[in-house]
């Protein structure tokens, strides 16, 4: 079993506040570290797919930073929306296995 | 629009009930899993699969046995329900290969055993 972390387990911020959360990883038998938002009652849809040391990737206000060196993944989210309230997964891919964190639950209060 | 369908939303089964939850999916992919969530424990592998017919172990496959006679569908098994398996249960699939390729989910099974 692979240990994939994440922190914090949770957070509350404003409406309009910036944050970011963290993912731990193992740096041996890397393939791509996955990014997933997971709101309630829906599916966890896909938000980054990281593949190389020193990537950063962009979505609207959201963005997220890799190093494999160290095992480490950045998540952050610029002026949060109520909308952005959701659960964050990380997910290390060694392959054809995704390992899961426990998330980050993210509450934006408006 | 790609899509992994899981047959229910929610089940109620009672303890000792053999029960099967269902999953398709309509992307061709290769590899498909089913993962359970626990709170405080995130997303648990059951079990995966990376062709018809073929079937690895995850990391808690103790209670479950799993089949994959069509490549689109991936049944997860629970032989002899207990209380102990009352959960959200996932089912991903994703493209064969290493890396870069993203898992797509089905809606989850709420499953409790009484």
């Amino acid at each position: 079993i692979l240990n994939v972390e994440q922190s914090p387990q949770s957070l509350h911020v404003q409406e309009g506040d910036s944050t970011n959360f963290t993912c731990s990883f193992p740096s041996s038998n890397f393939y791509a570290l996955h990014w997933y938002r997971w709101e309630t009652a829906k599916s966890p849809e896909a938000l980054f797919v990281m593949t190389l040391n020193g990537d950063e990737k962009k979505k609207g206000r959201i963005s997220a930073t890799l190093n494999t060196k160290e095992g480490y993944s950045y998540l952050y989210i610029k002026g949060s929306q109520p909308e952005d309230s959701a659960t964050y997964l990380c997910a290390f891919n060694t392959g054809n296995q995704f390992y899961f964190g426990t998330g980050t639950s993210l509450t934006v209060i408006p | 629009d790609v899509k992994v369908t899981q047959s229910s939303r929610y089940l109620v089964k009672r303890t000792g009930e053999k029960v099967f939850l269902e999953c398709v999916q309509d992307m061709d992919h290769e590899n498909m899993f089913w993962y359970r969530q626990d709170p405080g424990l995130g997303l648990r592998l059951i079990y995966f699969s990376y062709d018809v017919k073929m079937k690895e172990k995850g990391d808690i496959p103790e209670g479950y046995s799993v089949s994959r006679e069509k490549k689109e569908r991936f049944s997860l098994i629970l032989e002899s329900a207990s209380t102990n398996q009352t959960s959200m249960y996932l089912c991903a699939s994703s493209l064969s290969g290493y890396g870069g390729t993203e898992a797509f989910f089905g809606q989850g099974t709420r499953l409790t055993v009484v």
